[in-house]
């Protein structure tokens, strides 16, 4: 049972432009969504969050959008850099039944991004 | 530099061995995890500690795993009888247990069961 699903493997931009990973889930009870980037032979790195009741946040260059009609988020990257080359993971949160949150998160498989100079 | 630690950062054993991981959290943070990643897929929750509580435990961490956070500080996670299939990056993340803060990972221990 696949709660959060990334359906890109990968994705390849020209540096400069604008890079799109998307991200699908199922469980609505899932309150915070989040994006690591992740390089080889290192531990995830956090990059930004959205918490359920917003649909979008900015960070520099990073922008998440959240559709939650939908379940779907995406993370927006602009301008896309050679650096940014990576495997990005889109992660959401679970709550309990009474709504507190403990923190457990749930991942999707990641898209490599590679952005080309 | 005061993130997440944890050592071995790799480690090679043969089939029916013990090992055992550590891991060092950031030092105000009363929440820990630990998480497994196979190749080609994202980390998947393994096991929480609230302090020195284990709160959670997934279905995939079997009998022969263990975890421990003893003081409230670091945990060690023990793979008992190892077996090629455990093969995998563990990955330790802590967070305080204030409202909307964020899991910060460690760079992980690499196993490789011969």
């Amino acid at each position: 049972d696949q709660q959060v699903k990334q359906n890109s493997p990968s994705l390849s931009v020209q540096e400069g432009r604008i890079s799109i990973l998307n991200c699908d889930y199922t469980n609505s009870m899932f309150d915070y969504f989040l994006w690591y980037k992740k390089y080889p032979a290192e531990g995830p790195t956090f990059l930004i969050s959205i918490s359920s009741i917003k649909d979008k946040n900015e960070d520099g260059r990073f922008t998440v959008f959240l559709n939650k009609s939908a379940k779907h988020l995406s993370l927006h990257i602009v301008p896309s850099q050679p650096g940014d080359s990576a495997v990005y993971f889109c992660a959401a949160r679970h709550t309990n039944a009474g709504g507190t949150s403990y923190g457990k998160l749930t991942f999707g498989q990641g898209t490599i991004l590679t952005v080309h100079p | 530099d005061t993130g997440v630690s944890q050592d071995p950062r790799h480690k090679i054993t043969k089939r029916g061995q013990n090992v055992t991981f550590r891991c060092d959290p950031i030092s105000e943070h009363n929440r820990l995890y630990w998480y497994r990643q196979t190749l080609g897929q994202g980390p998947e929750f393994l096991t929480y500690f609230q302090n020195e509580a284990q709160l959670e435990k997934s279905r995939l961490l079997s009998d022969r795993f263990s975890a421990e956070r003893p003081k409230g500080s670091f945990s060690t996670l023990e793979i008992q009888r190892t077996e090629q299939g455990d093969s995998a990056m563990y990955l330790c993340a802590s967070q305080t247990s204030m409202a909307g803060q964020t899991q910060y990972f460690g760079p992980g221990t690499r196993l490789l069961v011969l």
